[in-house]
């Protein structure tokens, strides 16, 4: 138990669905981050959010959309995905204050395109 | 940028010693991490370094050269759970980490 929770853990969409997924930190951080993991890739840096606000978005392409509603919470809208979006999906939190800190990161959602 | 290399597989024995090498190149630096990730579970932290030098910390320790931008993860006395993936990641501006794509550790018996 990291203290980020992550949900769904497993997700199965359709091309033309749309669906969300959810994250929730209880450890008091002001920064959350989304990530994608695919095979034989390192984890690649989606979103980040600090104090609500978007802070980078690394390219990523409109059909996943972020959303911070407060510091706590961390969503990402899924719409009209392709199969190359098929990874694990991992949600992290870290004190963006202290230059040290660590980030925790969730169990993931494992997302098939189909 | 950012760019960090790490071998991709190992395999070692167990009760043996294994070096994990991680070389990176950044626009800026911060700190190096190092996470530890099962298969189906999330990286979870092992060490931080800044300066150069090294950190123990139990059976694990790591080291940084940043005139080299260089370091290296050491596990000691190896253990069956010790099998995983682990992660060296960098963080420049901000508190970004940026990974590398990790070395899947096998420890055999």
């Amino acid at each position: 138990e990291t203290g980020v929770t992550q949900t769904p853990r497993h997700l199965v969409m359709g091309m033309t669905n749309k669906k969300s997924l959810k994250c929730e930190q209880h450890l008091g951080h002001n920064a959350m981050y989304w990530y994608k993991q695919s095979a034989k890739k390192p984890l690649e840096l989606m979103f980040v959010y600090s104090l609500e606000e978007r802070v980078e978005n690394n390219s990523v392409p409109s059909r996943f959309s972020p959303e911070c509603p407060n510091s706590s919470h961390l969503f990402l809208h899924l719409h009209t995905l392709q199969p190359e979006d098929s990874a694990l999906y991992l949600c992290a939190s870290s004190q963006e204050s202290a230059l040290n800190t660590e980030a925790f990161f969730g169990q993931g959602t494992r997302l098939t395109v189909v | 940028g950012q760019n960090i290399d790490q071998p991709t597989e190992m395999t070692a024995t167990e009760g043996a010693i294994v070096q994990i090498n991680c070389t990176y190149q950044t626009s800026g630096f911060n700190g190096l991490f190092w996470y530890q990730q099962h298969a189906g579970e999330a990286p979870t932290f092992l060490s931080y370094n800044v300066l150069d030098g090294l950190e123990e910390k139990g059976r694990f320790s790591s080291f940084l050269s940043r005139s080299k931008g260089y370091s290296y993860l050491l596990l000691k006395e190896l253990q069956m759970k010790d099998s995983a993936s682990y992660l060296c990641a960098v963080t420049g501006g901000g508190n970004k980490l940026t990974f590398g794509t990790g070395t899947q550790l096998k420890v055999e018996l």
